[in-house]
C-alpha cells in the first residue's frame, strides 16, 4: 500500500516561529501537494511540485514556501508563523498525470495551532 | 476558473436509509474528472468514487453511486443502505485532464444515526 507520512499529527507553535511540516511518500510519485483544510472552506491548494526542485504556487501560497530536495520528501515551510495559519495541513502525492488513472494519496494531516 | 460547490454543510440519515449529497461544478474544459472523497474522524482522506466526464454512464462502487448530469454540471453522490461507518466529511472534487490540480468543494458533514 502507498504510504504518505506526515511527521506530526499535532503541532503547537508560537507566533513568529519558523515551522517545518514534513511529508514523505514511499511510492516514487512524481507529484506532491500541500493542502490546507479549514471548516467551511474545504481543502485549498498551497503549493505543489512535479519533480525534485520544482515547485508551483497553488491558490493560497502567501506566507508559505516549500522545498523538494528529494523525490520522496516535500516540506512546507512557514517562515514566520501567524495565528491565521492555524489549520489542518494535508499532504498528498500521485504519479505524473496519465489522464486515466488519477488517484491522489493523502497523509493523515497535521493539525497546526499557532498561539 | 474551476470551482466546486457543495451547498449542504451538514446532512443526517438513519442507518439503512439512502442519502444523496449534492455537488455542482463549473469548468470551461471538456475533459475532466470528478471525485468524491470521504474523510472520517481519523482524518485519512479516502477516495469513494470517480467519474470521467466523457463517460455517460454513472459510476457505481458497491453502495455508492453518482448521478452525473454533465449539461447541468451536477455530480451528486448517493449512499444506499447507510452504515454507521459512513459518518464522515464528504468532499466533491474536480480535476482537469492532463493537469494535477484537484479542486475541492467545502465539504458536507454526514452523520449516520442508528
Amino acid at each position: 500500500d502507498v504510504k504518505v507520512t506526515q511527521s506530526s499529527r499535532y503541532l503547537v507553535k508560537r507566533t513568529g516561529e519558523k515551522v517545518f511540516l514534513e511529508c514523505v511518500q514511499d511510492m516514487d510519485h512524481e507529484n506532491m501537494f500541500w493542502y490546507r483544510q479549514d471548516p467551511g472552506l474545504g481543502l485549498r491548494l498551497i503549493y505543489f511540485s512535479y519533480d525534485v526542485k520544482m515547485k508551483e504556487k497553488g491558490d493560497i501560497p502567501e506566507g508559505y514556501s516549500v522545498s523538494r530536495e528529494k523525490k520522496e520528501r516535500f516540506s512546507l515551510i512557514l517562515e514566520s508563523a501567524s495565528t491565521n495559519q492555524t489549520s489542518m495541513y494535508l499532504c498528498a502525492s500521485t504519479y505524473a498525470s496519465t489522464g486515466i488513472n488519477e488517484k491522489l494519496f493523502f497523509g493523515s494531516g497535521t493539525q497546526l495551532s499557532v498561539l | 476558473a474551476q470551482t466546486v460547490t457543495q451547498s449542504q454543510p451538514e446532512m443526517s440519515v438513519q442507518e439503512a436509509e439512502t442519502v444523496t449529497l449534492s455537488c455542482t461544478y463549473d469548468t470551461s474544459e471538456n475533459n475532466y474528472y470528478l471525485f468524491w472523497y470521504k474523510q472520517p474522524p481519523s482524518r485519512q482522506m479516502i477516495l469513494v468514487i470517480r467519474q470521467e466526464a466523457y463517460k455517460q454512464q454513472n459510476a457505481t462502487e458497491n453502495r455508492f453511486s453518482v448521478n452525473f448530469q454533465k449539461a447541468a454540471k451536477s455530480f451528486s453522490l448517493k449512499i444506499s443502505d447507510s452504515q454507521l461507518g459512513d459518518t464522515a466529511m464528504y468532499f466533491c472534487a474536480s480535476l482537469i485532464y492532463n493537469t494535477d490540480k484537484l479542486i475541492f468543494g467545502t465539504g458536507t458533514r454526514l452523520q449516520v444515526f442508528p
